[in-house]
């Protein structure tokens, strides 16, 4: 069974500063991976997506994220965080191949954004 | 494109009351998915569609949860009789074959 690990529920950081956030998942295959962002109140919004080819994939909103296979990770970052970052962001699985196609999310990791 | 639609957009409801919620797909998708989202287990799949077909409803807490697929741009989660502990957030989303998923923005749903 595919499973998401976000081991940070909460982060704040400085506007302006770098961010970094972990996802570590466990999955047989090559996964599909994602990032999405949530804003209170708000649906999820895709960020970025991995499926194959280059590791370091680039969003919208300035987000990268880098597929490190050897460390079943998928770490989302930004060089400089604008206050309108702040937000949930869920990191998320999926079944490569023509099997289930569901997601699996991690719990979540809510940034805060300090002035 | 409207993106996935959902409605109502809130509903507070009395325990054993149906409830209904509903969804429309981005057109040309071809897979439906129910998420329920709540403070204590996340995001959570409750039920998924492909072509309108049922494929795996394993996430479905108990029978008081059914859906459907009429059609391909239509779908509802019903709740018959609704509980306190179903109060959460319902989402809906749509994705054509390469599991990338859109949501709608969700149906905030609580029982009395």
């Amino acid at each position: 069974a595919q499973s998401v690990t976000q081991p940070d529920i909460h982060i704040t950081v400085s506007e302006g500063a770098s961010l970094e956030l972990r996802c570590n998942y466990s999955y047989g295959a090559t996964p599909y991976l994602f990032w999405y962002v949530q804003s209170p109140g708000q649906g999820l919004q895709l960020l970025l997506k991995y499926f194959s080819g280059d590791t370091l994939v680039q969003g919208i909103k300035g987000f990268e994220a880098e597929f490190k296979r050897s460390q079943s990770s998928f770490n989302l970052r930004k060089p400089s965080v604008h206050w309108s970052d702040a937000a949930e962001y869920f990191c998320a699985v999926g079944a490569s191949g023509t099997g289930r196609r569901a997601l699996t999310f991690g719990s979540g990791t809510r940034l805060q954004v300090q002035p | 494109d409207a993106g996935v639609i959902q409605s109502p957009r809130h509903e507070v409801t009395e325990m054993g009351q149906e409830v209904t919620l509903r969804c429309k797909p981005i057109s040309g998708h071809n897979s439906l998915f129910w998420y329920r989202q709540t403070m204590m287990r996340g995001l959570e799949l409750l039920i998924y569609f492909n072509n309108n077909v049922p494929i795996d409803d394993s996430g479905m807490p108990e029978d008081r949860f059914s859906a459907k697929m009429p059609n391909a741009s239509f779908s509802t989660l019903k709740i018959q009789p609704s509980e306190p502990r179903d109060s959460a957030v319902y989402f809906c989303a749509s994705s054509r074959d390469q599991n990338e998923q859109f949501f709608g923005p969700g149906t905030r749903l609580t029982v009395l």
